[in-house]
């Protein structure tokens, strides 16, 4: 059964700092992942979808890598800023319905 | 439309009442999808269609969930006998492709359903 950890739970840095957000997944078999923000009390907005061909993909500040071999996924955010403040949750699917897995997310504040 | 929309945004039951929460996908998405997010936890499968068909829906906890998509378009996830546990934020996505590698879901702003 595919499992999905994100790490760290909860993430506290001071405005402009470069940050990296974990998410890894058991089986290596997956045909996609995303990444995904959420607000409080709000649905989830698509960031980065990496194809299982693909190692990146780039938006504006944001960076995506996949590792299938080693069952890691890495979002690079870079010169954070207090409107990046949200939860951040990785996903991906591993099985011809298309449906998605989540991690348990990150929750980053950026202070100003 | 715009994007996903999903009514009510907030619903609020006795247990053991029956409910019905709404999801209106994207124009032209054949692919629909509900999840449902307990405090604190990421989103987790429920049921997925693809057209008027429910493709999978092995996600549904019991015989008291079920999700309807008659026409296509709008799907009615419909919970009977309500129960405490029931309590959490209901998701409904929707994407274009019939399937394969790159299906980008578009998730819409959630119900969140209390039980009391």
């Amino acid at each position: 059964k595919q499992e999905v950890t994100q790490i760290p739970a909860a993430l506290s840095v001071p405005e402009g700092e470069n940050l990296v957000l974990n998410c890894s997944f058991t089986d290596s078999a997956i045909y996609n992942l995303q990444w995904f923000r959420q607000d409080p009390g709000k649905g989830l907005t698509s960031l980065l979808l990496i194809q299982s061909s693909q190692r990146e993909q780039t938006s504006g500040r944001l960076n995506a890598s996949l590792d299938k071999s080693s069952g890691r996924s890495t979002l690079y955010i870079a010169a954070s800023q207090p409107g990046d403040s949200a939860t951040y949750l990785c996903a991906l699917v591993g099985g011809a319905t298309n449906k998605l897995i989540f991690g348990t997310g990150t929750l980053l504040a950026v202070q100003p | 439309g715009a994007g996903v929309s999903q009514t009510p945004s907030n619903k609020v039951t006795e247990k053991g009442k029956y409910v019905e929460l709404r999801c209106d996908p994207i124009s032209g998405h054949t692919a629909l999808y509900w999840y449902r997010q307990s405090l604190g936890q990421g989103p987790e499968f429920l049921i997925y269609f693809q057209g008027t068909g429910a493709a999978d829906d092995s996600g549904l906890p019991n015989d008291r969930f079920f999700a309807v998509r008659p026409e296509g378009s709008v799907s009615t996830l419909k919970i009977q006998r309500t129960e405490r546990g029931d309590s959490a934020v209901y998701l409904c996505a929707s994407s274009s492709l019939a399937g394969g590698s790159v299906d980008e879901q578009f998730f819409g702003p959630g119900t969140r359903l209390t039980v009391l």
